[in-house]
């Protein structure tokens, strides 16, 4: 059984400051990872994608990928009451299939 | 454009009723996917598409019937439907579901989904 898990929070942080959310991956064949913001009642958004070991960047979200621990994380910089809602770490195998995590609750604290 | 819609946005039926869930994409993506999900839970795949035929289906109940007339559209045909089977209802697409995995061709996009409500 392949497994992503994730803290489910709810991870609580002061506006302006950074949000870090982790997952980790059973599946060592696992080759793409993304992670989805989802609002409340509304669908899953992609906010990144990451395939290589290391950082990548995009504006105040940074992903950070370290295959050899199973690791995936993301880092919000500057949060900002909008990025309150349950992020979801996703794992693509060699299949066709994404495994979800069960997703972290976040909420930014004015 | 990462665009996927979705129709109707909201949908009430009683046990006995049929009804269908619409779903299109003008990505040009040819892998097209069904999620369930309830709440406080992450999407259940249900069914995939590849190329417009059925590769994939996680053991889902026969009064969920998939279709896929064309490269762009995805059906969900409901018939006979549970109180369990309330959730919404997410279709998504990427560009090609099999081969190297990379940005432009495993990435899936979720449309705004269906709010199914079985009474």
């Amino acid at each position: 059984q392949k497994e992503v898990e994730q803290n489910s929070g709810p991870l609580s942080v002061p506006e302006g400051a950074i949000a870090s959310l982790n997952c980790t991956y059973s599946d060592r064949g696992s080759q793409s990872f993304f992670w989805y913001r989802q609002y409340s009642g509304k669908s899953p958004e992609l906010i990144m994608f990451i395939y290589s070991n290391g950082d990548k960047e995009d504006g105040r979200f940074t992903a950070q990928l370290n295959k050899a621990s199973q690791y995936v994380s993301l880092l919000i910089r500057d949060s900002q009451p909008s990025d309150s809602a349950t992020y979801l770490c996703a794992v693509r195998d060699g299949n066709e299939k994404l495994t979800f995590g069960t997703g972290t609750r976040l909420t930014i604290i004015p | 454009d990462t665009e996927v819609t979705q129709t109707p946005k909201h949908l009430v039926m009683g046990m006995t009723n049929k009804k269908s869930l619409k779903c299109e994409q003008h990505m040009g993506h040819r892998a097209m996917y069904w999620y369930k999900q309830k709440a406080k839970k992450p999407p259940e795949l249900m069914f995939v598409y590849s190329y417009e035929k059925l590769s994939i289906n996680e053991s889902v109940p026969s009064r969920f019937s998939p279709e896929c007339p064309n490269s762009s559209l995805l059906n969900l045909h409901l018939h006979a439907l549970q109180p369990e089977d309330s959730a919404l209802y997410l279709c998504a697409s990427s560009l090609y579901t099999s081969g190297a995995p990379g940005p432009s061709t495993d990435t899936q996009y979720f449309g705004p989904g269906t709010r199914l409500t079985v009474l």
